[in-house]
């Protein structure tokens, strides 16, 4: 099994840009969550879906923040437009029932 | 009371010494307690877990510690190795619940020395 699959792993951008995220779950997992970790506020659940239909978004800061799962094997993960506040280290992880999380590897952010 | 107060924010171990990092959580609902392990430009990984039906697990040199009456769980790493040295965090949540989703403490670097 490969993990959980995050592209891209660096990702630089200009300002007012637009930035997709994307994430491949493992097989067989029925949750996906998506994750923020920044050094003054720790790990920040975003979203996460059941089944591909969204459960929770009250995490996702604001408007510009947007995410889909159009099937069990593919999520993304978009911001428009980008702001340096932004920047951040965003992770994806799936899981079979709420337990034992799997983490990709991450997407590290940064807007300038 | 969502929240899961993590202590200490870093911690120096001397190779050979006992790492200890608690949590303390408020929602009495949470039933499921893992501890993750996260090395730099890597996601966190679990590494250990425990329901409150029981007040100690243990994994080799890693150990849960759980209070349930005062809402605390701790991580103890005997033996501390070099090869230790990452961010810990500690979590909870409403197993198999439809709040299940894991809130995670803010994180204690574990630095040991050699």
């Amino acid at each position: 099994d490969a993990g959980v699959i995050q592209s891209p792993r660096h990702e630089v951008t200009e300002m007012g840009q637009e930035v997709t995220l994307r994430c491949k779950p493992i097989s067989g997992h029925d949750y996906l969550f998506w994750y923020r970790q920044t050094m003054m506020r720790g790990l920040e659940l975003l979203i996460y879906f059941n089944n591909n239909v969204p459960i929770d978004d009250s995490g996702m800061p604001e408007d510009r923040f947007s995410a889909k799962m159009p099937n069990a094997s593919f999520s993304t993960l978009k911001i428009q437009p980008s702001e340096p506040r932004d920047s951040a280290v965003y992770f994806c992880a799936s899981s079979l029932g709420f337990a034992g999380y799997t983490f990709g590897s991450g997407t590290r952010l940064t807007v300038v | 009371q969502q929240q899961v107060k993590q202590s200490p924010q870093s911690l120096i171990v001397q190779k050979g010494g006992i790492s200890i990092i608690n949590c303390a959580y408020e929602n009495t609902a949470f039933d499921y307690f893992p501890w993750y392990q996260q090395f730099p430009g890597k996601g966190p990984a679990l590494l250990i877990a425990i329901r409150p039906d029981v007040s100690e697990k243990k994994e080799g040199r890693f150990t849960i510690s759980f209070n349930k009456s005062a809402k605390q769980f701790s991580l103890h790493i005997m033996d501390s190795q070099p090869g230790d040295s990452a961010t810990y965090f500690c979590a909870a949540s409403r197993y198999g619940g439809s709040q299940g989703n894991l809130i995670f403490g803010k994180g204690t670097k574990l630095s040991v020395k050699p």
